[in-house]
């Protein structure tokens, strides 16, 4: 019964080297974000699709994208990875938001990015 | 304004006694407050969540208070477990855009029960 659920759990990669994290739903949701986190950091919200309208928080770089081609799949790719990018990438969806329903945000178990 | 400060940093309770977290925000535009508990090499799952029309909730042993005067809100585990050892982050939202919600973390509380 995942709800969030997010591919590969582990990635490696080598510096520079373009990498795809996918995240999938079954909850329905029209909203899924993208955070970063760092060890023993907060999660640092990276942008999140509104259905399909994609918002991008300022100061995340240019090198993180990020595709949404239906309702249940959101991908992130990191075009060109430095080692600053090394981080656990995590996925979260809410539902439609009118009033004030849809704050919870649902969590995938994230994916441990490593670059070498 | 879009700080949500959260103490201490890290917490030892032994068995059995109660874990206080506190956090404190600016932006009076926040109006929903959740804990999310966090184990290694997981995701942050919701805990528990208030809104600040009520002062408390309770779920179990979890109980968060709220004081919207202060802007303060603190999560309180009663008979605390070893189980409970993980990161709690307190988090706050408000409207962001058109009808989006926008989480805005603390920066994590540490906590570690003895048995």
């Amino acid at each position: 019964d995942a709800m969030v659920i997010q591919n590969p759990r582990y990635q490696v990669t080598q510096f520079g080297k373009p990498v795809t994290l996918s995240c999938s739903q079954t909850l329905n949701h029209n909203v899924m974000y993208w955070y970063q986190q760092k060890s023993s950091q907060a999660p640092k919200l990276l942008f999140h699709y509104y259905d399909k309208d994609f918002n991008n928080e300022a100061d995340t770089p240019d090198n993180f994208q990020s595709r949404r081609p239906n309702t249940s799949f959101c991908f992130l790719d990191i075009r060109s990875p430095g080692l600053g990018d090394a981080a656990m990438y995590l996925c979260a969806t809410s539902r439609e938001v009118s009033g004030r329903a849809g704050d919870t945000q649902y969590f995938g178990p994230g994916t441990r990015l490593t670059v070498l | 304004q879009q700080q949500v400060k959260q103490s201490p940093q890290s917490l030892i309770v032994q068995k059995g006694g109660i874990s206080i977290i506190n956090c404190a925000y600016e932006n009076t535009a926040f109006d929903y407050f959740p804990w999310y508990q966090q184990f290694p090499g997981k995701g942050p799952a919701l805990l528990i969540a208030i809104r600040p029309d009520v002062s408390e909730k309770k779920e179990g042993r979890f109980t968060i208070s709220f004081n919207k005067s202060a802007k303060q809100f603190s999560l309180h585990i009663m008979d605390s477990q070893p189980g409970d050892s993980a990161t709690y982050f307190c988090a706050a939202s408000s409207r962001s855009g058109g009808s989006n919600y926008k989480l805005t973390f603390g920066k994590g509380t540490l906590l570690t029960v003895n048995p």
